[in-house]
């Protein structure tokens, strides 16, 4: 597609679910990465996926948040057991790669959870 | 450390001139950024400074880097209401495992 897509673009659960969230980034983007937005921390890195594999994976916030990535394409950032705090909106963004300063990250539109 | 903080609301009129202030504490960053992000929408890069550079302009934006103060700014000329959003600056730090440092972002609200 022409930019970085993510479903669902609205997810509200119950406590105590799990839930996945997914993004598609731009077609040749090697590079991928999830943050979190909410009103009380502000934008944060969660993770980061260079192809398959995750080198920095140093802001997921508990074990009951993971993320894979398949085919160097598609990625899922799964929660579980979700809480109230996990109340966010989840942000993908996707780059060319290669840990080049000038490598621009480019951010869907986000997939905004609300955990009742 | 690694730490971006920014004033969280700036309000102009139109066709003023709007200064959005950063600061930073990783002095070792080689590239810092301007993210724009309208209602509803997700982050846009608007423009970005390397390090050894004081000012970058383009077009109606200027950035301007004091290095020493770990201070940035970006100035948007002859503001828009159509400017009216959040404004993140960001950082990579020095670590450069390619994850983006943002501050908490600065409303900016344009009257007509």
């Amino acid at each position: 597609g022409a930019g970085v897509s993510q479903s669902p673009s609205n997810k509200v659960t119950e406590k105590g679910k799990d839930v996945e969230l997914r993004c598609d980034p731009i077609s040749g983007h090697t590079a991928l990465y999830w943050y979190r937005q909410s009103l009380g921390q502000g934008l944060e890195f969660l993770i980061y996926f260079q192809g398959n594999s995750a080198p920095d994976k140093s802001g997921l916030p508990s074990d009951r948040f993971s993320a894979e990535r398949t085919g160097g394409s598609v990625s899922t950032l799964t929660i579980q057991r979700t809480q109230q705090e996990d109340s966010a909106v989840y942000l993908c963004a996707s780059s060319l790669g290669g840990l080049v300063f000038t490598d621009t990250q480019y951010f869907g539109p986000g997939t905004r959870l609300t955990v009742l | 450390g690694e730490d971006v903080e920014q004033s969280l609301f700036l309000s102009v009129r139109e066709g003023d001139s709007s200064v959005i202030n950063c600061t930073y504490t990783d002095s070792s960053s080689t590239y810092l950024y301007w993210y724009k992000q309208e209602p509803g929408a997700g982050l846009q890069l608007l423009t970005y400074i390397f390090s050894n550079m004081d000012m970058k302009q383009d077009q109606r934006l200027t950035v301007l880097l004091n290095k020493k103060d770990k201070h940035l700014s970006l100035r948007i000329a002859d503001t828009q209401t159509g400017d009216s959003a959040i404004y993140f600056c960001a950082e990579i730090p020095s670590s450069n495992t390619g994850k983006l440092i943002f501050g908490q972002g600065t409303t900016l609200q344009v009257k007509p």
